[in-house]
């Protein structure tokens, strides 16, 4: 079974400053697909960056980029640029071509300071 | 507006008592999730269903059943015997065919709480 681990339970960040938020996977797979969720205190889940791991290149989503490291199965967010908007559960989570069902980290609190 | 309802936000029920909980897309999506979160951790799977009249055991389904007679709709019902039942239920649905854009989209979820 795939697992999923954010080592982070919490982080802060001042505003405008840059963050990373660290993920690590575990699979046997060689095709799949991570994502980046945000998670307001309204609970709504929020996309915030996808990753196919065929791509070598990391993915982009305006202030959020990843570091993908496929052989180190390391999927980190950076966010740069920080808002207090950005203050949030963000959660890693990997999808198995399978399933195609989400495995999700337990989550790192992202606190923004003014 | 395409999109997933849960109903009701909120939910109390008595230990002992099934309860159903609700959850509608409209965005023609073939597959649907039921996902269970507990404070401090991530979401668990419960069940999915990728095609109509057809449904899978999540990481975590002992205690829980659903249903998938209609493509949008996908209710769960906790039964009562779920040993720890009081939890937030989040529902998503996705497209199971167009991998280029492929997401999968949550509702607001339901907050149920047994006592």
């Amino acid at each position: 079974a795939q697992t999923v681990t954010q080592s982070q339970p919490e982080m802060s960040v001042q505003e405008a400053e840059t963050v990373t938020l660290s993920c690590t996977y575990d699979t046997s797979e060689s095709d799949y697909y991570l994502f980046w969720y945000k998670q307001p205190p309204s609970r709504q889940m929020i996309l915030v960056i996808r990753q196919e791991a065929y791509k070598q290149q990391n993915a982009t989503e305006n202030r959020f980029s990843v570091n993908f490291q496929k052989a180190a199965k390391s999927f980190s967010l950076k966010i740069s640029d920080s808002q207090l908007g950005d203050a949030a559960m963000y959660f890693c989570a990997y999808e198995d071509t399978g399933r195609r069902a989400l495995t999700f980290g337990s989550g790192t609190r992202l606190q923004v300071q003014p | 507006d395409g999109g997933i309802t849960q109903s009701p936000k909120y939910l109390f029920r008595k230990e002992g008592q099934n309860v159903t909980l609700s959850c509608e897309q409209n965005l023609n999506h073939d597959a649907m999730y039921w996902y269970r979160q507990d404070p401090g951790q991530g979401l668990r799977l419960i069940y999915y269903s990728q095609i109509v009249n057809d449904f899978q055991k999540g990481d975590i389904a002992e205690g829980y059943s659903v249903s998938r007679e209609k493509k949008e709709s996908f209710p769960l019902t906790v039964t009562s015997a779920q040993k720890n039942p009081t939890a937030f239920y989040l529902c998503a649905s996705s497209t199971m065919w167009t991998a280029s854009s492929y997401e999968q989209y949550f509702g607001p979820g339901t907050r149920l709480t047994v006592t």
